[in-house]
């Protein structure tokens, strides 16, 4: 079982478009964070979230973190090709030694 | 380096053989973990070294897989007497400190390993 389930699993929309990609769980996490990953290359961080509520936006792209911070969500404005991969949230439990990885959204942005 | 490296990028051994794959972190980071992604699978967590502290080693999944850091920056992650079940794309972080708020890894490309 996942301690951090992702929804879409899959997805695949048209250039322009917007979409949210849902990362849920039932636990609390002390921080959040969300990563980008091409084939064949690691899981880049594209933002990280501590505070219950918090927003952050980087470009077109919108992370927000639950109030129970139990949850987050990254949506995506005026989808481009260049946003095509694997979208990964991650958490830490209090102080703890690693992140716990969700379940992974895979995007196609088709031109 | 300016980044995490990783070696080999891709690696081919068969089932029974022992391999090495390494890690060399960013330079001045303290916290070095291993995580393993299989296809469907997400990324496990294996093994977190933290400057001169014991390693968590909570992650390996069997007494086959081991590893090590010398003197505080490269590691090398040891699979013995490899299964198929092994296959998988392994890959290195490291992050500045302890997961204080705030902080994230720096992956590299990872090592491709398939066993036959």
């Amino acid at each position: 079982t996942q301690l951090l389930e992702q929804s879409p699993q899959f997805l695949s929309i048209q250039e322009g478009e917007n979409l949210t990609v849902y990362c849920n769980s039932s636990s609390v996490f002390s921080s959040l964070q969300w990563y980008r990953q091409e084939p064949g290359e690691g899981p880049v961080l594209l933002v990280t979230v501590v505070t219950g509520g918090e927003v952050k936006k980087l470009k077109r792209l919108t992370f927000q973190f639950g109030d129970a911070r139990k949850d987050s969500s990254l949506h995506i404005t005026a989808a481009q090709p260049g946003d095509t991969g694997l979208y990964l949230c991650a958490g830490v439990r209090g102080t703890g030694n690693q992140f716990y990885f969700g379940t992974g959204t895979s995007l196609t942005v088709i031109p | 380096g300016a980044g995490v490296s990783q070696s080999p990028s891709n690696k081919v051994t068969e089932k029974g053989k022992d391999v090495e794959l390494r890690c060399d972190p960013i330079s001045g980071h303290t916290a070095l973990y291993w995580y393993r992604q299989s296809l469907g699978q997400g990324l496990e967590f294996l093994i977190y070294f933290q400057g001169n502290s014991a390693p968590d080693k909570s992650g390996l999944p069997s007494d086959r897989f081991s590893a090590e850091r010398t003197g505080g920056s490269v590691s090398t992650l040891t699979i013995q007497r490899t299964q198929q079940e092994d296959s998988a794309v392994y890959l290195c972080a490291s992050s500045l400190a302890r997961l204080s708020r705030g902080y994230g890894y720096t992956f590299g490309s990872g090592t491709r390993l398939t066993v036959v």
